[in-house]
């Protein structure tokens, strides 16, 4: 069975960083792109970034760029989401995704998601 | 960026209704549209790819179809665990987006 979890979010002040993570099990992590989708209070879902299976492409929506960084290991099935110069306007749940490679960037799996509040 | 426009916003359906929503696409995204359902505190979960693939373990009563920049998602017989959000998205370009969502309710 499919397993994300993701951990690594909190309260921080604008201005701030944090790094989420997003352990991976049941599945062979290297066969699989990933993603980051956020969801502010009570609105829709925002893509945010995506990582191909060996980390050789990433991508970043524009309200991000430049203040985000999406890795993986594959060593330890672990995706990451470094998150720096937060605003208040980042505030949502982060949710990791999977994509099988070769199949387009669909999620067909996601983690319950973690909470990011930027307040001061 | 292209933008997906969901319609309606929200619909008020009684269980064994069938249900139409809407996606229509600022430009055309061939067949590379997704369709998910999000209930109350759970995160997403896909149900249609490629316009019209269930995705694992999707019930048949949820069909999808369309091409280029208009799409539906129709649940045949709504079950009362259909109620629910419902989002599309396309992967066609970069970057991804997803449409604003339809919320199906019960009447």
């Amino acid at each position: 069975e499919v397993q994300l979890l993701e951990s690594g979010g909190g309260l921080v002040q604008p201005g701030g960083s944090l790094r989420l993570s997003c352990a991976a099990s049941g599945f062979t992590f290297t066969s699989y792109d990933m993603g980051w989708v956020r969801q502010a209070p009570g609105k829709g879902l925002e893509w945010v970034s995506s990582i191909t299976t060996t980390g050789g492409s990433t991508k970043y929506a524009d309200s991000v760029k430049g203040r985000v960084t999406v890795s993986r290991d594959n060593s330890k099935d672990t995706l990451y989401l470094q998150m720096d110069s937060l605003r208040a306007e980042d505030t949502a749940v982060y949710y990791c995704a999977i994509s099988k490679s070769g199949t387009g960037w669909k999620f067909d799996s996601w983690g319950q998601g973690t909470l990011v509040t930027v307040s001061p | 960026e292209i933008v997906l426009t969901q319609s309606p916003a929200t619909l008020s359906l009684s269980p064994g209704e069938r249900v139409t929503l809407s996606c229509r696409a600022s430009q055309t995204v061939s067949r590379y549209l997704a369709w998910y359902q999000q209930k109350p505190g759970q995160a997403p979960r896909l149900l249609i790819y490629d316009a019209s693939n269930r995705a694992t373990d999707i019930p048949a009563r949820f069909s999808g179809s369309g091409s280029g920049t208009d799409f539906t998602l129709t649940i045949s017989s709504l079950e009362p665990e259909d109620f629910a959000v419902y989002y599309c998205q396309h992967h066609s370009s970069w970057p991804l987006t997803f449409g604003g969502g339809t919320k199906v309710e019960i009447k």
